[in-house]
């Protein structure tokens, strides 16, 4: 069974750092770019970024809104892929999601449970 | 940025009757188009990708059509598990975008 769970939520001062684990299991997590997708209280989904595989080189795409913050990062050893968050914003409090992406299909089910970060003084 | 909207944004509608929600990309996207269903408190799940290819072990009440900027998303017969908030999104290019998601309930 595939699964995806994301950990590191919590509640974090603004300007300081978060870093979010996404521990998966049921897959071989090298064969998939893995994305990451939050969303706001009340809100839709964004976009945050995904990373491509090893053999595709690693390398990581983001949204504007958190290029230059953000970094996604995996250890395809220990199946997990993070999201480092730094100089966060109230406005990054949100739901963030995991998840896989299969072929050219981002965002392919089952994603994680979501971990929650708040942004607040 | 491709920007996606949604129409109709909320909907109320019978156990039974078809829904039909539709979706239009800013640009040309040719057939990068995913449609979700998000169920109160519960992660997204793919329902639909490539505009009309159903995702394996959904049902098959879902399907989707469309290509270019225009899209279409049917529920053939709603059903009290398909209250739910749903999102189209665009992969052709990055960012990848959703749309303002469509909430329908039971009325």
């Amino acid at each position: 069974e595939v699964q995806l769970v994301e950990s590191g939520g919590g509640l974090v001062q603004p300007g300081r750092s978060l870093r979010l684990s996404c521990t998966t299991s049921g897959f071989t997590f090298n064969d998939y770019p893995m994305s990451w997708v939050r969303q706001a209280p009340g809100k839709g989904l964004e976009w945050v970024g995904f990373i491509r595989t090893k053999p595709f080189g690693g390398t990581a795409e983001y949204a504007a809104s958190v290029k230059g913050r953000f970094t996604i990062s995996r250890d395809d050893d220990k199946n997990i892929a993070y999201l480092q968050m730094n100089s966060l914003k109230h406005e990054d409090t949100a739901v963030y999601y995991c998840t896989r992406d299969r072929g050219t299909v981002p965002f392919v089910s089952p994603w994680g449970q979501g971990t929650l970060v708040i942004v607040s003084s | 940025d491709i920007q996606m909207t949604q129409s109709p944004s909320s909907l109320s509608a019978s156990v039974g009757d078809k829904v039909t929600i539709t979706c239009q990309a800013s640009q040309h996207i040719s057939k990068f188009l995913s449609w979700y269903r998000q169920k109160p408190g519960k992660a997204p799940e793919l329902l639909i990708y490539g505009a009309s290819n159903l995702e394996t072990g959904v049902p098959s009440r879902f399907s989707g059509s469309g290509s270019g900027r225009d899209f279409t998303f049917t529920i053939s017969s709603l059903q009290p598990e398909d209250i739910a908030t749903y999102y189209c999104q665009q992969y052709d290019n990055i960012p990848f975008t959703f749309g303002p998601g469509t909430k329908v309930d039971i009325k």
